[in-house]
């Protein structure tokens, strides 16, 4: 079974620059999550969908930061402009339900923000 | 606010000892637990996880234990192998299966280091 896809791997930008992630999460998987990682922190979680719909976005800043996942498959992640704070790893993750289900990790994607 | 974090950030261990991780929570109405291997430049990797009603659970080489009158969680690696050298986390979910929606909430982590 092929685990959850993740691109790019890296990107460097500068402040105000835009940047966007992409996550393919595992075939069938209907929940997917966004996480934020900074060095040396645990991941924290950004925004979660279920299906093609937002089920939680508390912690997404909405000033600057978007995704979609319109057809429930594919998710892109988007900062725009992107500030030093946000260097970090931005995690995708997929499970096949809501609720405690087993949560699945892409290899994340580090953000550097110069 | 409520929490799940770590007594100790670093562990180093001999090969072959036993190792054993620790985490605080503090949210008592957490139902959900799971612990997490990350690998430099990988993601998280599911370890074990343990549900509330338990007070342990085993699984190859690791065990998970659970004291929900102190809030501690705590992971066993037994044998502990080079491989095994990673960022360990624990996570909760609270009301799994209700407003949640299995929103994970992650401690800070340990390193653990294994030397040969």
């Amino acid at each position: 079974e092929a685990g959850v896809a993740q691109s790019p791997r890296y990107k460097i930008i500068e402040k105000r620059q835009s940047v966007a992630f992409w996550c393919n999460p595992i075939s069938g998987h209907a929940t997917l999550y966004w996480y934020q990682q900074i060095l040396g922190q645990g991941p924290k979680l950004l925004i979660q969908f279920q299906n093609n719909g937002v089920v939680d976005d508390s912690q997404l800043p909405k000033d600057r930061f978007s995704a979609e996942r319109l057809k429930g498959v594919d998710s892109t992640l988007k900062i725009q402009p992107a500030k030093l704070e946000d260097s970090a790893v931005y995690l995708c993750a997929s499970s096949l339900a809501l609720g405690a289900d087993t949560q699945y990790f892409g290899p994340g994607t580090r953000l550097t923000v110069l | 606010g409520e929490s799940v974090g770590l007594h100790l950030p670093t562990l180093s261990v001999q090969e072959g000892d036993n190792s054993i991780i620790n985490c605080a929570y503090s949210n008592s109405a957490s139902d959900y637990f799971i612990w997490y291997k990350q690998e430099s430049g990988k993601g998280p990797q599911f370890i074990i996880d343990i549900r509330s009603n338990m007070d342990k659970r085993q699984g190859q080489r690791v065990t998970v234990l659970l004291n929900k009158t102190v809030k501690h969680l705590s992971l066993q690696i037994a044998a502990t192998q080079p491989g095994d050298s990673a960022v360990y986390f624990c996570a909760e979910i609270w009301g799994a299966g209700g407003t949640s929606y299995g929103k994970l909430t992650f401690g800070q982590g340990t390193i653990l280091t294994v030397h040969p």
